[in-house]
């Protein structure tokens, strides 16, 4: 069984670039959601994706935007990149809405915005 | 909004001794609970999980947590650490809103060192 995995591993952008990253979820997995990690802090929720559509959204701007594709691989965009963007990006995939079934992390994208 | 705290950020501890994380959530409703912890180098991981019937949860790797609705709190122990459990800790909540769409409120973390 594959677990959840993100790419690109690193990621160096600068301010006001636009950036996409990639989630492919665990097999069997319906939901995705993504999550920001600054340094020193915990996970904090951005949007969570159930069967291709915005199921739930943290404290994050429209320029954090993402899409869920038929096979429930997922995509999270953010647009106008900012320094304080700068943080680990975690997707964790469910077989169902988050909170509800244990998440699945997968291994991060470090984005670092100069 | 709901908030988690987790009262120690760094804990240092000798292989054998006990250990208690403190958790403590702010919200008066439903809701359902989470320890993960993030070893060296490694993916988060679900350590346990509680969403209803015994407030003692029994985790992996020896592991336990215990619910306490009136103290609003989900502490982690583990009688005796081993060198092996070097990792950050993380708590987290769900609320009973929503329906599952809000993800999870995770605290800081705790970063625990076991030293040999």
């Amino acid at each position: 069984e594959t677990g959840v995995t993100q790419s690109p591993t690193h990621l160096i952008k600068t301010r006001g670039q636009q950036v996409t990253l990639r989630c492919s979820s665990q097999s069997g997995h319906n939901t995705v959601s993504w999550y920001q990690q600054a340094l020193g802090q915990g996970p904090q929720f951005i949007f969570q994706y159930y069967r291709e559509e915005e199921n739930g959204r943290g404290n994050f701007p429209p320029r954090f935007s993402g899409l869920q594709f038929p096979n429930y691989s997922s995509e999270l965009n953010v647009n106008a990149l900012e320094l304080d963007d700068s943080a680990l990006y975690l997707c964790a995939s469910s077989p169902g809405l988050a909170g509800l079934k244990e998440q699945y992390f997968g291994p991060g994208t470090r984005l670092t915005v100069t | 909004a709901q908030s988690v705290s987790q009262h120690n950020h760094h804990v240092i501890l000798s292989e054998a001794a006990s250990l208690e994380l403190g958790c403590n959530y702010s919200y008066g409703g439903t809701v359902n609970l989470f320890w993960y912890v993030q070893y060296p180098g490694q993916h988060l991981q679900l350590l346990l999980k509680y969403f209803s019937g015994d407030p003692l949860v029994k985790g992996i790797k020896g592991f336990e947590a215990e619910f306490i609705k009136s103290k609003f709190s989900f502490n982690l122990r583990k009688p005796s650490v081993q060198w092996s459990d070097t990792a950050e800790y993380f708590c987290a909540v769900k609320t009973g809103s929503g329906g599952g769409a809000d993800g999870l409120t995770f605290g800081k973390g705790t970063h625990l060192i076991i030293q040999p």
